[in-house]
């Protein structure tokens, strides 16, 4: 069982807004920050998000991040097929002194 | 560029130790001073876990629910860093990533290396 939560899966049509939520305690996005991810299978998973809202060079300004208390938002504008994989959210835990992974979420374009 | 690439057995008896190389070229591990060196696993088809990180003094930290069995190593003279995991079982099988990361997040990624534990 994941300490954080995400919805397992997300679908929309292209074009579409979609959004991923992260849900975790005050011990662990509460006092930390937000990371979100790519992964296309049999890859490596990408940085598309970090610090809760900043994102990497190269990274679309099609995806954002947001925090707020105990969640992190991840946002997806104008849908595109090629952003159908699954995303993770990350943050550090000061109760447990652990990096954690959310359980992920599926995107599917309809 | 900063590339990382795992290497070790893809195969791993049960109840023996795994033990894994993450190779780092295009930057060296004792000039960052500012990032960690880590592992992270894959079970298939399921999600993300921590297993440990290491800085360029050997500092580690490890997640509580191995650090009974890992142990994460560095040798800078190498450039490399390492991975043991003992007493594995099938529940250890799993696509393993080494990577380089500051305190807050993920930027830096191997391509992965399955591992199986079967005999």
């Amino acid at each position: 069982q994941s300490v954080l939560t995400q919805p397992p899966s997300v679908s929309a049509a292209p074009g579409q807004r979609i959004t991923i939520s992260c849900s975790g305690s005050s011990s662990n996005i509460g006092n930390d920050y937000v990371s979100w991810y790519q992964q296309f299978p049999g890859t490596a998973p990408k940085r598309l998000i970090y610090d809760n809202n900043k994102r990497p060079s190269g990274i679309p300004d099609r995806f954002s991040g947001s925090k707020s208390g105990t969640s992190g938002t991840l946002t997806i504008t104008g849908l595109q097929t090629g952003d159908e994989a699954d995303y993770y959210c990350a943050t550090w835990d000061s109760s447990m002194n652990a990096h954690l992974f959310g359980p992920g979420t599926r995107v599917t374009v309809l | 560029q900063l590339q990382l690439q795992e290497s070790g057995p893809g195969l791993v008896k049960p109840s023996e130790t795994l033990s894994l190389t993450c190779t780092v070229s295009g930057g060296s591990i004792s000039g960052s001073n500012n990032f960690y060196w880590a592992w992270i696993r894959q079970p298939p088809g399921k999600g993300l876990e921590w297993i440990g990180s290491i800085d360029y003094s050997g500092t580690t930290w490890y997640h509580p629910s191995l650090k009974s069995r890992v142990t994460i190593s560095v040798d800078t003279s190498k450039n490399q860093f390492y991975l043991k995991v003992r007493s594995v079982s099938a529940a250890d099988t799993a696509v393993f990533y080494c990577a380089r990361h500051p305190p807050s997040s993920w930027p830096d990624w191997g391509q992965g290396l399955l591992v199986a534990v079967s005999s």
